[in-house]
């Protein structure tokens, strides 16, 4: 069974701009979770997807944001780009939104914001 | 709420050695609780999880935690290091609730294995 897919692996973007990451859950895995990686702030949760609804939300401002489409395929989006949204981005999926299932991850999206 | 302390940033241990990798959990529900490790330039791979049962929880590559709610503790250990134990390790604790599927983490723990 393929594992979790993202795409791109890198991304080089500007101050000010918007960027899309695409994830790809293992199939059958109907949530989907979004996590941000960085050296100062760890892992942080952003938002976990569930049969198109947004069931969790963690701290971050409104510029982040994110969807599922019916076949589970998950994005995230970052508007108006910060130096300070450079970082590993990190999407699992799961069986179901309960925490007793765990949660697979992807290899990440290396966004660097200049 | 749910937080996660992991004890040392660092731990350097001999290849052979016994590793040992502390955890301390903070939750108002009873935890789901989990070990992850990642590779450098990879994702998180899950070694073991705690949801109920057996309070001694065997996972792969040797790595066995154990569930000890008296001290809000969920060490990792292995009894004999290898150089390919060699990554950062996470220790992470997700809420008994439905539509709660979010995993708090510690700061990580990076183990290094000298020769």
């Amino acid at each position: 069974k393929a594992g979790v897919t993202q795409t791109p692996r890198y991304l080089i973007k500007t101050r000010g701009q918007q960027v899309t990451l695409s994830c790809s859950p293992i199939s059958g895995h109907r949530s989907v979770s979004w996590y941000q990686q960085t050296p100062g702030q760890g892992l942080q949760f952003l938002f976990e997807y569930f049969s198109e609804t947004q069931r969790n939300k963690g701290n971050f401002p409104g510029r982040f944001s994110g969807r599922q489409f019916s076949n589970s395929r998950s994005e995230m989006n970052v508007s108006t780009l910060e130096l300070g949204d450079s970082a590993l981005y990190l999407c699992a999926s799961s069986l179901a939104s309960t925490g007793r299932y765990e949660q697979y991850f992807g290899p990440g999206t290396r966004l660097t914001v200049t | 709420a749910q937080s996660v302390t992991q004890l040392g940033s660092h731990v350097s241990v001999s290849e052979g050695a016994l590793v040992l990798l502390r955890c301390n959990y903070s939750s108002s529900v009873p935890p789901y609780l989990f070990w992850y490790v990642q590779y450098p330039n990879q994702g998180l791979q899950l070694l073991l999880k705690y949801t109920t049962g057996a309070t001694l929880v065997k996972g792969i590559n040797g790595f066995e935690a154990e569930f000890k709610k008296s001290e809000t503790s969920f060490h990792l250990t292995k009894p004999s290091a290898h150089m390919s134990d060699a990554a950062e390790y996470f220790c992470a604790v997700s809420a008994r609730s439905q539509g709660a599927q979010k995993l708090v983490f510690g700061q990580g723990t990076r183990l290094t294995i000298n020769p």
